[in-house]
């Protein structure tokens, strides 16, 4: 059964604090993202990356950043947590395409930032 | 602007019923896709449908139905005999052919269905 796993499904951490989410998938995707998903909001885009040390910021980038050293793997980064960071965090993969290909998504981490 | 409009927020129906869950979107593009996940409680967002611009037929898989309507600009959603099971969060999303790997995603729409 292909996956996208996501290493933490719930975290606590403090303000100031270094965040690192984790994710790997196993479908040789190209395409990885990271969203953060908001009541009312829907899901939004941090950042995404369609190869290995690649990546394009999304819609609101500020605050994090991303890490792509292997094509499995994709890390979203908060380098000092801050309470409005409190989120669902959810990754996601697709092959390389046109806007066609179908994002096959982990089960999401839910950070909360005290 | 919101490329990908649901408007409602919250639905409630009691189990048998039908429920239709609209969405509107906004593209320039000639070339475009749309789609429908399903959010159950666990979280997990579930591929439930694509639909490119060129092909307006709709389609039925079981209870599940859906109309695509480039006049209106909409692809709603419709659920036949609604079980418990469906209670989720559904996203409608766009990807335009211009933007590639972008992908718009509405608010969502909570449907709890009640025993």
């Amino acid at each position: 059964d292909v996956k996208v796993t996501q290493s933490s499904r719930y975290l606590v951490k403090r303000t100031g604090e270094k965040v690192f989410l984790e994710c790997v998938q196993d479908m040789d995707h190209e395409n990885m993202f990271w969203y953060r998903q908001d009541p009312g909001l829907g899901l939004r885009l941090i950042y995404f990356s369609y190869d290995v040390k690649m990546k394009e910021k999304g819609d609101i980038p500020e605050g994090y950043s991303v890490s792509r050293e292997k094509k499995e793997r994709f890390s979203l980064i908060l380098e000092s947590a801050s309470t409005n960071q409190t989120s669902m965090y959810l990754c996601a993969s697709s092959t390389l395409g046109s806007g066609a290909n179908v994002l096959t998504f982990g089960a999401g981490s839910r950070l909360t930032v005290l | 602007a919101q490329k990908v409009t649901q408007a409602q927020t919250e639905i409630s129906v009691v189990e048998k019923e039908d429920v239709t869950l609209d969405c509107v979107y906004e593209t320039r593009d000639t070339t475009y896709y749309l789609f429908w996940y399903k959010q159950p409680p666990s979280g997990e967002l579930v591929f439930l449908i694509r639909r490119n611009s060129f092909d307006e037929q709709n389609e039925i898989s079981g209870r599940y139905s859906w109309n695509f309507q480039k006049s209106t600009s909409s692809f709603n959603f419709t659920i036949t005999a609604s079980q418990v099971v469906d209670s989720a969060v559904y996203f409608c999303a766009l990807s335009e052919w211009s933007t590639g790997n972008q992908f718009y995603f509405g608010t969502g729409t909570s449907l709890t269905v009640i025993p």
